[in-house]
């Protein structure tokens, strides 16, 4: 299975841009990049999902490396409702699409 | 429209009972998967279904039945619940679908095994 890699936790300031890296340097050519979040003691909620080019939505903003082994999510102005641990995903074709979790990034928000 | 909903919320069992987790879909996706989640780590899969009286096998199955007599609703069992069975339950559902593959979870059910 293609793995992600990211930073364990990171910081922002209420209000500024975040951006959350992510290296998957084993995707194969047809592996959408999803990133999920999940705010304390609720399930993971969907953020955006991409394949190749970048992706905007009203929650963030998804920019694909051209060679699509690395990916940042981008929030634009972080709120204290943004404080959450933060999964990039590759899901997994031979487990129905299921989304292999990894242990993500805690990202912290202060006024 | 009430998304996936889990059933029960919480639940305390003793080792060696028996239970049933019961999730339900309005949305009338084709794929249901049940994850585990531990203190301080990401979700793994038990089982998933790519439709209605399919079921197969995911990262941690041992010790979990499943089954999805019907699109709507996907059944996770412990036939006879241990202490290392103590997690948060999650289940997903999602469209069939290359563009549309998103996943919507539920709220999650706490076990505790004593």
């Amino acid at each position: 299975d293609a793995k992600t890699t990211q930073p364990n936790s990171m910081e922002s300031n209420e209000e500024e841009p975040v951006h959350l890296p992510c290296n998957h340097s084993t995707i194969s050519g047809t592996d959408y990049i999803h990133w999920y979040r999940q705010l304390p003691s609720q399930g993971p909620e969907y953020v955006i999902h991409g394949l190749t080019s970048n992706v905007n939505n009203r929650m963030a903003s998804l920019a694909i490396a051209e060679d699509r082994k690395s990916s940042t999510l981008i929030l634009h102005r972080a709120t204290l409702r943004d404080a959450a641990v933060y999964y990039c995903i590759l899901s997994d074709p031979n487990s129905g699409y299921a989304l292999n979790f990894g242990k993500g990034t805690s990202l912290l928000v202060t006024p | 429209n009430a998304g996936v909903t889990q059933t029960p919320k919480f639940r305390v069992l003793k080792t060696g009972q028996s239970m049933t987790l019961l999730c339900a879909q309005d949305m009338n996706h084709e794929y249901m998967y049940w994850y585990r989640q531990d203190p301080g780590m990401g979700l793994r899969l038990i089982h998933y279904s790519v439709g209605e009286g399919t079921t197969a096998k995911g990262e941690v199955p041992d010790g979990y039945n499943v089954s999805r007599l019907k699109k709507q609703n996907f059944l996770l069992g412990l036939e006879s619940a241990a202490p290392s069975q103590t997690s948060v339950y999650f289940c997903a559902s999602s469209y069939d679908d290359r563009d549309l593959r998103v996943q919507y979870f539920g709220p999650g059910t706490r076990l505790t095994v004593t």
